[in-house]
C-alpha cells in the first residue's frame, strides 16, 4: 500500500514570500490533517478534512494561511505571507476508520526555512 | 495544563537497557497512538490502543483506560532506537499530542 506522499521536502524562503506544501492521501483514506510541528514541540492540528468539506480548522492562522482538498483527495496547504516564526514541519496525515478505531499515517512533512 | 503529558521529556540510556515512556490523559478518548520521529524524518505509527497491550518486536505498549494512562516500553534498546516518541490521543473528533519524549541510546 502506498503512503501518504507529500512534497517538497524541504522549502527555503525568505519572509513575506509565499509558498505551497502539497499532501497526496492514501487512497480511500476520507480524513486528512494537516499539521504544523515546531522544533521541540509536539505536531499542532492546523486542519482537519473529512473528504472536500473542513471538519476543524480553528487553529489555522487564517490571516495567512489556507488550504484546500479539492475533490476529497489531494491537499494544499499555502502560506502567505510567511513570517519566521512559521518555519516548521508540516505534516500531513491520513485516516482510515476500521473497526471502529481511526488508523493513522503519516507522510514525511515538508521542512519548511523561513529566513 | 497540557490534555496529554508525557514523561519523561528527555531520556538517555545505555544500549540494552529497558526503556519506559509514560503518557497521562485528562480527556476522554477513544485510542492512544504512539508515534515514533526520527531526526529529520517523518511520524511512523508504532501503535494504537484502545485498550490492555501490544507487542511488536522490542517494542511493548500498554494502556489501562480507568487510569488514564498508557506505557511505551522498549526491551534490549539499541541505537537505532533513537528518536523522539509521541503519545496522541484521539479525543472527541480530534487527535491531540503530547510533546513528546527525545530517547538517546548510546552504544
Amino acid at each position: 500500500e502506498a503512503g501518504v506522499a507529500q512534497s517538497p521536502r524541504y522549502k527555503i524562503i525568505e519572509k513575506r514570500q509565499s509558498v505551497a506544501f502539497w499532501c497526496n492521501p492514501i487512497s480511500g483514506h476520507a480524513t486528512l490533517y494537516w499539521y504544523q510541528q515546531i522544533l521541540g514541540q509536539g505536531p499542532k492540528l492546523l486542519i482537519q478534512f473529512q473528504n472536500n468539506g473542513v471538519v476543524d480548522d480553528s487553529q489555522l492562522p487564517k490571516d495567512r494561511f489556507s488550504a484546500e482538498r479539492l475533490k476529497g483527495v489531494d491537499s494544499t496547504l499555502k502560506i502567505q505571507p510567511a513570517k519566521l516564526e512559521d518555519s516548521a514541519v508540516y505534516l500531513c496525515a491520513s485516516s482510515l476508520v476500521r473497526g471502529g478505531i481511526e488508523k493513522l499515517f503519516f507522510g514525511s512533512g515538508t521542512q519548511l526555512s523561513v529566513l | 495544563k497540557n490534555e496529554v503529558e508525557q514523561s519523561p521529556q528527555n531520556l538517555t540510556a545505555q544500549e540494552g537497557e529497558f526503556i519506559t515512556i509514560n503518557c497521562s490523559y485528562s480527556v476522554g478518548i477513544s485510542a492512544l497512538h504512539w508515534l515514533q520521529q526520527h531526526p529529520g524524518g517523518g511520524i511512523v505509527s508504532l501503535f494504537m490502543l484502545s485498550s490492555g497491550k501490544k507487542k511488536h518486536g522490542r517494542l511493548i505498549a500498554t494502556i489501562n483506560i480507568q487510569e488514564k494512562h498508557s506505557s511505551l516500553h522498549i526491551t534490549a534498546s539499541h541505537p537505532r532506537d533513537s528518536a523522539v516518541y509521541i503519545c496522541a490521543v484521539i479525543g472527541t473528533d480530534k487527535l491531540i499530542f503530547g510533546t513528546g519524549t527525545r530517547l538517546q541510546v548510546f552504544p
